[in-house]
C-alpha cells in the first residue's frame, strides 16, 4: 500500500530537549516536505526536499533542521525546541510522474 | 491579501444538500489541490486539476483558469463528508504550493 508514515502520532516534550520526528514513504517519491499546521493559520512549509542531498527552506524554517540522506526518509530535527514550536506536523510527498500529494498521519507535538 | 482565498471559511447544512466551497487565486499556477482533513488529522487529497472539471462519487472539481477560480462541490452530503477543506496551488513548480486557509464544513443529519 502506497503510504507516509510519520512517527511518533503524539510527542511532548520538555524545553531545549533535541527531537526527531521521522518520515518514510515508499512510493519512490522524489519530493517530500515539512508543514506544521496552527490554528487560524493553516499549513505553512518548514522544509522541502527535491531529492536526495537536496533540501531548502520553506516559508518557516527557523529551530527546525532536516536531512535527506536516503529516498525513502526525510526526518525533521528539533535540536532546541521552544514552546512555539507546539504544533501539529505533517510529512507529504509526490513524485514527478503524478503529482499526487501524499501526508503522512500527523505529529502532534507540545513543548513544555 | 492571501494569494489564495477560500470561502466561506465555516459552513454548516443538512444532509442531503449541495455544498459549495470556493478557492479564488490571484498568481498564475500550475495546478491546484482540492484536499480533505478529518477531525483528527489526517490530511487526504481529494483532486489535482489544471483545466475543466474532475469527478469522484458525490464530489465535482471545477476550475476556470481565466478567472482564477475553482470550486469544490459535493451532491446528496451526508454527515461523514464534516470535515475542513482546503485548496492549494501551484506556483510555478508544482512542488511549491501556496495554501489556502480551509473551509470547515459542518453537515447535520
Amino acid at each position: 500500500e502506497a503510504q507516509v508514515t510519520q512517527n511518533p502520532r503524539y510527542l511532548i516534550t520538555v524545553t531545549g530537549k533535541k527531537l526527531t520526528v521521522t518520515c518514510s514513504q515508499n512510493m519512490n517519491h522524489e519530493y517530500m516536505s515539512w508543514y506544521r499546521q496552527d490554528p487560524g493559520l493553516g499549513l505553512r512549509q518548514i522544509y522541502y526536499s527535491m531529492n536526495v542531498e537536496v533540501t531548502d527552506k520553506g516559508d518557516v524554517p527557523e529551530g527546525y533542521k532536516v536531512s535527506r540522506k536516503e529516498k525513502r526518509n526525510f526526518p525533521l530535527i528539533l535540536e532546541s525546541p521552544s514552546p512555539n514550536q507546539t504544533s501539529l506536523y505533517f510529512c507529504a510527498s509526490t513524485g514527478t510522474q503524478s503529482l499526487k500529494l501524499f501526508f503522512g498521519s500527523g505529529t502532534q507535538l507540545s513543548v513544555l | 491579501k492571501n494569494e489564495v482565498e477560500q470561502s466561506p471559511q465555516n459552513l454548516t447544512a443538512q444532509e442531503g444538500e449541495f455544498i459549495t466551497i470556493n478557492c479564488s487565486y490571484s498568481v498564475g499556477i500550475s495546478a491546484l489541490h482540492w484536499l480533505q482533513q478529518h477531525p483528527g488529522g489526517g490530511i487526504v487529497s481529494l483532486f489535482m486539476l489544471s483545466s475543466g472539471k474532475k469527478k469522484h462519487g458525490r464530489l465535482i472539481a471545477t476550475i476556470n483558469i481565466q478567472e482564477k477560480h475553482s470550486s469544490l462541490h459535493i451532491t446528496a452530503s451526508h454527515p461523514r463528508d464534516s470535515a475542513v477543506y482546503i485548496c492549494a496551488v501551484g506556483k510555478g513548480s508544482n512542488y511549491q504550493l501556496i495554501w489556502g486557509a480551509g473551509t470547515k464544513l459542518i453537515i447535520k443529519p
